[in-house]
């Protein structure tokens, strides 16, 4: 099973929003509501922050919201803070028991 | 509050066998599923496998690289979760994670223990 396609890398100032897409296939993300999205700051563990492609667990600030689109999902941040600044990776179920990650995307806050 | 807690990372060799174990408290654990995540440092995460409760069959899955060296297992009267390595290999130097396993999502964490198969 291959890994969903992120970018590498994205970047914005303060206040500005973004959105990091996630890319599979009619496999995977575009198959099923079962996206979920997680944030990781350096030497910590992951913290989801999206689950089934579009809710928002209690707690997680409502600057960050989910969205999809055939076999694409994405991630919006908006109101950029200094603490986004962290790892993101979208998740999926890929079918037959199997689940795959997306290869990450490191947000720099400018 | 839930606290998800591994140990039994360690150096071991290549080919060798090593067995980690997460407590958990916090939640029900017999009702939940659960999961293992590991990544390799620097590297992105990777989902290992993951056990189902035993009232929804408790049996497990596994991504393709493990399938047939490792082994996911549980103990409810314990509240703790295994993952049994064998074979192990230099691509499997990582942080593995305990997780819980919710709706399609990994909604708690472990701190993560490191495993490095070095010779």
């Amino acid at each position: 099973q291959s890994a969903l396609t992120q970018p590498a890398s994205v970047s914005a100032s303060p206040g500005q929003s973004i959105t990091i897409s996630c890319t599979g296939t009619s496999s995977d993300v575009g198959n099923y509501n079962l996206v979920s999205w997680y944030q990781q700051h350096p030497g910590k563990a992951p913290k989801l922050m999206i689950y089934e492609d579009n809710k928002r667990p209690s707690g997680v600030s409502n600057r960050f919201s989910g969205s999809k689109s055939d076999n694409t999902a994405s991630l919006t941040i908006s109101g950029l803070q200094a603490e986004d600044e962290a790892d993101y990776y979208c998740y999926s179920y890929a079918g037959s028991s199997t689940w795959v990650f997306g290869g990450g995307t490191k947000l720099t806050v400018l | 509050e839930v606290q998800l807690v591994e140990s039994g990372g360690g150096l071991v060799k290549p080919g060798g066998s090593l067995r980690l174990s997460c407590a958990a408290s916090g939640f029900t654990f017999p009702n939940a599923w659960m999961s293992w995540v590991r990544q390799v440092p620097g590297k992105g995460l990777e989902w290992v496998g993951l056990i189902k409760s035993k009232t929804d069959g408790g049996t497990a899955d596994y991504a393709a690289p493990v399938k047939g060296r490792f082994t996911i297992s549980r103990d409810d009267s314990e509240n703790t979760l295994y993952l049994q390595m064998n074979s192990l290999k230099t691509e499997d130097t990582a942080v593995y994670y305990c997780t819980t396993a919710h709706q399609g999502a990994f909604n708690y964490w472990g701190q993560g223990t490191l495993v490095t198969v070095s010779s």
